[in-house]
């Protein structure tokens, strides 16, 4: 009964390839959010979506673009990996986009060797 | 923009002792803000929050934060840290769906 749960926990892959990490939420919330932890800990935005809609869209390049079936998903899919993609990617859900607090889930930590 | 420094990148204590870890934002209007934990290899957790009211706020894990805005401060304290509290902190000003995380203060905690 995980209330965000992100697949795989673990993705080694190599540079240019196509991959894509899921993230589901049972929590009944209506925003969903990607993040990108970096290796010192540095935690970004990335996307936001409210009701399968776009909100947030930061300065990311378009080789990441997410996907929203319904609310209860948003998937990532990233194109022709490089290795500045190496990162922690953390998905998250909020009730709504005003004040709400965010609900993580464990992670993805992507290698891209 | 709203964002958070948070000065400490690293901080150590004696297990037992006290500790405050500190946070500065910025923002424009009334913020919306937060303290996580990172356990190694996990998620984060919400510690706690503070949206309006009561300017000391408690949370989860004997942590408390108060609210200062004359110094732009949110830092969060306990009495009293234990082995198992080792972990990254992140405070992090909103509103929900825009929200900026401070680059984290790791604490050890000496047995």
């Amino acid at each position: 009964d995980t209330a965000v749960s992100q697949t795989p926990k673990y993705l080694v892959t190599q540079m240019g390839n196509d991959k894509s990490i899921k993230c589901e939420q049972n929590l009944g919330h209506d925003t969903m959010y990607w993040y990108k932890q970096d290796s010192k800990k540095f935690l970004k935005i990335m996307f936001s979506y409210n009701n399968k809609e776009l909100i947030i869209n930061e300065t990311v390049p378009n080789r990441f673009s997410p996907k929203s079936p319904d609310k209860a998903h948003l998937n990532l899919h990233i194109n022709s990996l490089e290795l500045g993609d190496s990162a922690v990617y953390f998905c998250a859900s909020s009730r709504g986009v005003r004040s709400y607090e965010q609900y993580f889930g464990p992670g993805t930590r992507l290698t891209v060797t | 923009a709203q964002s958070v420094t948070q000065p400490d990148i690293h901080i150590t204590v004696s297990e037992g002792a006290s500790l405050e870890l500190r946070c500065n934002y910025s923002y424009g209007a009334t913020p919306y803000l937060f303290w996580y934990v990172q356990s190694p290899g996990q998620g984060l957790q919400l510690l706690l929050k503070y949206f309006s009211g009561d300017t000391l706020v408690q949370g989860i894990k004997g942590f408390e934060a108060e609210f200062k805005r004359s110094q732009s401060s949110f830092n969060l304290r306990k009495p009293s840290v234990h082995w198992s509290d080792a972990a990254e902190y992140f405070c992090a000003v909103g509103p929900g769906s825009d929200m900026r995380f401070g680059a984290g203060t790791r604490l050890t905690v000496k047995p």
